[in-house]
């Protein structure tokens, strides 16, 4: 079990471009959770998935930022047009129900210069 | 207000000796996960509680959901145990909110 896989595990992207995060969960967890990660706000909850459908996204800015989970091996993050507050690590979790023990992954660290 | 206060923001100890981290909770919560995130900043699972104590190895975890509140005991520490500890409260709608976080370092 290679437990929760991101890629990249670092990210550099200028101001103004986008930027792609992978997440592979744990094979046959059915909730994928995004997080986001900074010196000044902590771990933060982004959006939630379970069996590939979007649950809830309370948590992502209203703009610039998507998620997606196109099959059950994978969900992305998105994020459009890059802003130098976008700077964090962000984490993906699984679990093997909503309701359970969340396994994350190393984290992707973006820095948008 | 934040959900979930964690005390104490820092905290040293010498090899061999041991304290307690602690998260108390404003609101009602159904479950809570402790975390050491490591130098590399990969988030280590501790323990998932859903209520009572569990121990594993120099560690032990308890939940009161009654209370409202969740600890951690760490008794005779070692170097390899520096970290930044994490506790994380699901409120029953499955979203973890995290404590701030305790760096613990562990000195020769």
């Amino acid at each position: 079990n290679a437990g929760v896989i991101q890629t990249p595990r670092h990210k550099v992207t200028g101001k103004g471009q986008e930027a792609t995060l992978w997440c592979e969960p744990i094979s046959g967890h059915s909730a994928v959770f995004w997080y986001r990660q900074t010196i000044v706000q902590g771990l933060e909850f982004l959006t939630y998935f379970r069996n590939q459908a979007p649950i809830d996204d309370s948590g992502m800015p209203k703009e610039r930022f998507s998620a997606q989970m196109p099959n059950q091996s994978h969900s992305t993050l998105k994020i459009q047009s890059t802003q130098p507050q976008d700077s964090a690590v962000y984490l993906c979790a699984s679990s093997s129900r909503g309701q359970d023990t969340q396994y994350f992954g190393p984290g992707t660290r973006l820095l948008v210069l | 207000g934040d959900q979930v206060e964690q005390s104490p923001s820092a905290l040293s100890l010498h090899e061999g000796t041991g304290s307690a981290l602690r998260c108390n909770f404003t609101t009602t919560m159904r479950a809570v996960q402790w975390f050491q995130q490591n130098s590399r900043g990969s988030l280590i699972n501790l323990f998932y509680l859903a209520s009572g104590t569990k121990e594993n190895g120099r560690l032990k975890s308890t939940f009161n959901s009654k209370e409202s509140y969740s600890t951690l005991h760490i008794r005779d520490a070692q170097l390899e145990d520096s970290g930044t500890y994490f506790c994380a409260a699901e409120g029953g709608n499955y979203k973890y909110v995290f404590g701030a976080g305790t760096r613990l370092k562990v000195i020769a």
